[in-house]
């Protein structure tokens, strides 16, 4: 089945502790993306890749840091967590195309005490 | 600053009644708009898509409306089901840029 996995699903963590939220995608897809979701804001971008090696900042990058070493995964790195990235998090991936749609991961609960 | 605004934060229709969302977006060079639904739990579906030389787009009980000049996107939904309830989120991007801006989701309620 075509999916983007993310995991974990749910994650409490405290403040400064390093974390890793993985995502997987095995539809090829060259880009992947990471969004936050905040109540009243929509989904925000955080990074972006468009290829291996290949990662660039999206709207709120503050505080993350993101890796693809590989097609097919895309994992969001939080190196001191900090409250204000208590959020809910989707990983997503799409063909390299004009026309093509995001494709979604179910999602990160992440609470920072 | 938001360049996609979706301005009603819930709607609430009944059962086999049309339901129409709406979305407004600032940036002229959008070419390409869609449809997300998103069931609590689960991470944002693709329903329905519009590239920018079209006006309309119908995929089963779903049609997308665009109006360039007005820089509006719709959604209806004909007939409504209890199983539409859910946040719809529009979307679009720039052609060449893979980028993608969300609106903030409008609630939907259908009741039996």
């Amino acid at each position: 089945e075509a999916q983007v996995t993310q995991n974990p699903r749910y994650l409490i963590t405290v403040t400064g502790k390093k974390l890793t939220v993985t995502c997987s995608q095995n539809m090829n897809h060259e880009y992947m993306s990471w969004y936050r979701q905040d109540p009243g804001l929509g989904l925000r971008q955080i990074y972006y890749s468009m290829n291996v090696e290949v990662t660039d900042k999206g709207d709120v990058p503050e505080g993350y840091k993101v890796s693809r070493k590989e097609k097919r995964n895309f994992p969001l790195i939080l190196e001191s967590p900090s409250p204000n990235q208590t959020s809910l998090y989707f990983c997503a991936s799409s063909l390299i195309d004009s026309q093509a749609p995001l494709h979604f991961g179910n999602g990160t609960r992440l609470t920072v005490t | 600053d938001q360049q996609v605004k979706q301005n009603s934060p819930s709607l609430s229709v009944q059962e086999g009644r049309i339901s129409i969302l709406n979305c407004d977006y600032t940036n002229s060079m959008f070419d390409y708009f869609l449809w997300y639904k998103k069931y609590p739990a689960e991470g944002p579906t693709f329903l329905i898509s519009i590239s920018s030389i079209k006006d309309k787009n119908e995929d089963g009980r779903f049609t997308v409306f665009l109006n360039k000049s007005a820089k509006h996107l719709s959604l209806h939904i004909v007939p409504s089901q209890p199983g539409d309830s859910a946040v719809y989120f529009c979307a679009a991007r720039r052609y060449n840029f893979n980028k993608f801006y969300f609106g903030s989701g409008t609630k939907l309620n259908v009741k039996p």
